[in-house]
């Protein structure tokens, strides 16, 4: 079965640009989350898709926002790009949605943003 | 909200060495997650538990519910488990999704 796979791998963009970032995850999970790490703040939850809808969603200005499609596939999109927004983005997939706690969480590589 | 704390932050160790990581959490949670980093950023999650003690190969990991606290241990260390290991919370019926301890950053000198 094919992991967890994230487009682009690198991307660079200057202030005030928007950027989309796409997480496509294991075939038959429907829960798709999305995480920021930076140095400063280490990991911190964005949010959470299950089935189309958004569950869940972390303490980040309404310029981060994201969806999910019908066929689980799941983008972000950040908006009015700070140099803060330079992180690391990564999503992760499973099988049912977080607060259930009953499954693993399997992570994408991750997209590495610099904002200049 | 959930605080996680971890401990110790950075650890160096020689090979063969026993290790424990632990992590503390505030409040009460559905499940705790233990995820490895390595350089380069990919995450790995090893250990997903609501209750008791889970064995993997050299990893061993366990949580007392009451104490609000877990622990990782992993027995006859070796240079290839340096990485980063981060403890991960998730709050039942909450909307924080997973709450991230810091990390502890470990290192295994052969």
């Amino acid at each position: 079965k094919a992991g967890v796979t994230q487009t682009p791998r690198y991307l660079i963009k200057t202030r005030g640009q928007q950027v989309t970032l796409s997480c496509s995850p294991i075939s038959g999970h429907r829960s798709v989350s999305w995480y920021q790490q930076t140095p400063g703040q280490g990991l911190q939850f964005l949010f959470e898709y299950f089935s189309e809808t958004q569950r869940n969603k972390g303490n980040f200005p309404g310029r981060f926002s994201g969806r999910q499609f019908s066929n689980s596939r799941s983008e972000m999109n950040v908006s009015t790009l700070e140099l803060g927004d330079s992180a690391l983005y990564l999503c992760a997939s499973s099988l049912a949605y977080l607060e259930r706690g009953e499954e693993t969480q399997y992570f994408g590589p991750g997209t590495r943003l610099l904002v200049l | 909200k959930n605080e996680v704390e971890q401990s110790p932050q950075n650890l160096t160790a020689q090979e063969g060495e026993f290790i424990t990581i632990n992590c503390s959490y505030s409040v009460g949670i559905s499940a705790l997650h233990w995820l490895q980093q390595h350089p380069g950023g990919g995450i790995v999650s090893l250990f997903m538990l609501s209750s008791g003690k889970k064995k993997h190969g050299r990893l061993i990991a366990t949580i007392n519910i009451q104490e609000k606290h877990s622990s990782l241990h992993i027995t006859a260390s070796h240079p290839r488990d340096s990485a980063v290991y981060i403890c991960a919370v998730a709050t039942g019926g909450g909307a924080d999704g997973l709450t991230f301890g810091k990390g502890t950053h470990l290192i295994i000198q052969p």
